[in-house]
């Protein structure tokens, strides 16, 4: 059971470059997200989706970009890397039945690093 | 104001103590909160779920109280092993959006 798969574990950009951080879950969940994790700010959402074809923005969406063409996949794309976007990335899956939403599966992460 | 609200901590407390965590929301028409653990340079990881008033699963209880917007965890005899971030998380109406506090960090000492 593979869960939920993030790659890469770690990635250095220079600032202006563009990069996709990959997502993917074999649990056939429809709910993805992707978060940030920065120190004393939690996690935030920064993109969701509720079903393949189906995105949202989050709370800091601006600068990434998502797409859902399959349940399995969910890519975060980096537009324009700026130091601001040093963070931890949390890809999550989780999914629903007649009693409710269950909570998230979480990726280990990538540390992305802007220089 | 944040969504959801953490007490950040640290909280110190001697193996066998009794510890209890707030955590309130300011979205009334949520529908579902969570607890996650989260160990350091690690994924969060499931700890309970709650949807109605409350849940229990061993050592730890969470309780709900909608009327005063907070979720509470309880973890009873504390152990070494329990020392993480503790991160609850309200889910919105339409079950789409999940938002977490920012975590209170737990020490359980020897």
């Amino acid at each position: 059971n593979a869960g939920v798969t993030q790659t890469p574990k770690f990635q250095v950009l220079k600032t202006g470059q563009s990069m996709t951080l990959q997502c993917a879950q074999d649990m056939n969940h429809e709910y993805m997200s992707w978060y940030r994790q920065d120190p004393g700010m939690g996690l935030r959402l920064i993109h969701y989706s509720v079903g393949a074809g189906i995105t949202d923005q989050g709370e800091v969406p601006n600068g990434y970009n998502v797409s859902r063409s399959t349940t399995e996949d969910f890519p975060l794309r980096l537009l324009s890397a700026a130091p601001s976007q040093t963070s931890v990335y949390f890809c999550a899956s989780s999914y629903t039945t007649g009693t409710g939403t269950y909570g998230y599966t979480f990726g280990s992460g990538t540390r992305l690093t802007v220089v | 104001r944040k969504e959801v609200e953490q007490d950040p901590g640290p909280f110190n407390v001697p193996e066998g103590a009794t510890v209890a965590f707030n955590c309130t929301y300011s979205n009334s028409a949520s529908q579902s909160f969570f607890w996650y653990r989260q160990d350091c340079r690690k994924e969060p990881k499931l700890l309970m779920s709650v949807y109605s008033s409350g849940n229990e699963d061993g050592r730890f209880t969470a309780q709900l109280n909608r009327a005063s917007q907070y979720i509470s965890l309880l973890i009873r005899d504390s152990k070494l092993s329990d020392s993480a971030t503790y991160l609850c998380a309200s889910l919105g109406t339409g079950g789409f959006k999940t938002i977490f506090g920012a975590g209170t960090r737990l020490f359980v000492k020897a």
